[in-house]
């Protein structure tokens, strides 16, 4: 059975703080991985991982993958109470996506 | 650049009423998908579209949810006698194309409250 587990399930930060969030998966027939924001329902494309050790980057946001140790962690530097969001992690598993709970983050001004 | 639409935005049924949701993907986008969040759990895939493909069902809970799609286009997905489990808000993802490792793009979604 496909499984995703993010952590932490939450945490509060004040602005300025960086944070790291990690997400292990064992999915069958893995094709990439992804990360989305979501604020209220529709989640938002963050990035997508397809090759180990090969950071994305955009703004203030990183993400990396190891396909051997099944894992990606999303970072995020310099924090602001825009980021205040529910992080999920997808992994890609054949033609769909695997989503875990996510990690709720909450920044404080 | 219009993105995924969906609707309705909000739909309230009463159980047993049958229900029918839309989703628009982007233009251009051959593959489409719907997924299910149920109230502070994750999203679940439901089915999957890709061009004039068989779609795959793998993901539907139960014989009472279907889903057509015309052509690269719109899709309906259809809960049948509706259930208050089925209450969930429905989102719909286009990418480009499904067979390639392509990024999904969601909808707003639905939110469906059976009483």
């Amino acid at each position: 059975e496909d499984k995703v587990v993010q952590s932490p399930l939450s945490l509060v930060v004040h602005e300025g703080d960086t944070v790291t969030l990690n997400c292990s998966y064992e999915v069958t027939n893995f094709r990439s991985l992804l990360w989305y924001k979501q604020e209220k329902k529709a989640p938002t494309f963050l990035f997508m991982l397809t090759s180990s050790g090969i950071e994305k980057k955009s703004g203030r946001l990183s993400s990396i993958l190891d396909k051997k140790e099944l894992f990606s962690i999303l970072n995020i530097t310099a924090t602001q109470t825009g980021d205040s969001a529910v992080y999920l992690c997808a992994p890609r598993s054949g033609n769909k996506l695997v989503f875990g709970a996510g990690t709720i983050l909450r920044v404080k001004s | 650049g219009a993105g995924v639409s969906q609707s309705p935005s909000n739909k309230v049924t009463e159980k047993g009423k049958d229900v029918e949701l839309r989703c628009d993907p982007i233009s251009g986008h051959t593959a489409l998908y719907w997924y299910r969040q149920r109230l502070g759990q994750g999203l679940e895939f439901l089915i999957y579209f890709q061009g004039n493909s068989a779609p795959d069902k793998s993901g539907l809970p139960s014989d009472r949810f279907s889903a057509e799609r015309t052509g690269e286009s719109v899709s309906t997905l259809t809960i049948q006698r509706t259930q208050q489990e089925d209450s969930a808000v429905y989102l719909c993802a286009s990418s480009l194309d499904g067979t390639i490792s392509y990024e999904q793009y969601f909808g707003p979604g639905t939110r469906l409250t059976v009483t």
